[in-house]
């Protein structure tokens, strides 16, 4: 079964300071891996995604990540943050199977200081 | 993309009702997906909604207790039945257009239920 660590539940970093939220997933084969963003009453709003090619990735808003198979991770990156970037950051897994159900990790919750 | 509503947004109900949670689409779509928020937690898939055929149930969910319709590509319901405070979560709506696991899938705003 797939499944998705988030091993930070909440980060805080100052604006302009740079951000990387952690993301661990089990999948036995070559996953499909995605990061959501979920802003306070707003539904989630896809980042970015990986399905082959190029291991670093880049997504709406200045954010990248990078796969890293040897590692099993996923890590999203921004160079400067913006205090609008505070929200809640979901990685997810895709299965390969044809419904291409998601398996959401935990999420990390971003808080930007002025 | 697809711009998708759900109604009630929020909804404090009592113990032994049941909710009925509207989703509609802007456009017509493939696959239609219901998930739970809980509390604190992560997202977790209910069902797979399908077009004129019964839902497709993720282990741990039950038709009886979120019966789910589909009536067009469009529009799905979830009843959120005989309530308990454990049911109270954020249920989203996801739709995805093509059954590609390719396309990008969208999510709902979200119902906030809260459960007395």
């Amino acid at each position: 079964a797939q499944s998705v660590t988030q091993p930070d539940i909440h980060i805080t970093v100052s604006e302009g300071a740079s951000l990387e939220l952690r993301c661990n997933y089990s999948y036995g084969a070559t996953p499909y891996l995605f990061w959501y963003v979920q802003s306070p009453g707003q539904g989630l709003q896809l980042l970015l995604k990986y399905f082959s090619g190029d291991t670093l990735v880049q997504g709406i808003k200045g954010f990248e990540a990078e796969f890293k198979r040897s590692q099993s991770s996923f890590n999203l990156r921004k160079p400067s943050v913006h205090w609008s970037d505070a929200a809640e950051y979901f990685c997810a897994v895709g299965n390969t199977g044809t419904a291409s159900k998601l398996t959401f990790g935990t999420g990390t919750r971003l808080q930007v200081t002025l | 993309s697809a711009v998708i509503s759900q109604k009630p947004s929020r909804d404090i109900c009592q113990r032994g009702t049941s909710l009925t949670i509207q989703c509609q689409v802007d456009s017509q779509v493939t696959m239609m997906f219901w998930y739970r928020q809980q509390p604190g937690q992560s997202l977790t898939l209910i069902a797979t909604a399908n077009q004129g055929s019964e839902a497709t149930y993720e282990s741990g969910f039950v038709i009886d207790k979120f019966p789910i319709s589909r009536p067009n590509l469009t529009f799905s319901t979830l009843t959120v039945s005989n309530m308990s405070p454990e049911d109270s979560s954020i249920y989203l709506c996801s739709v995805r257009q093509g059954e590609s696991r390719y396309n990008e899938q969208f999510f709902g705003p979200g119902t906030r239920l809260t459960v007395l």
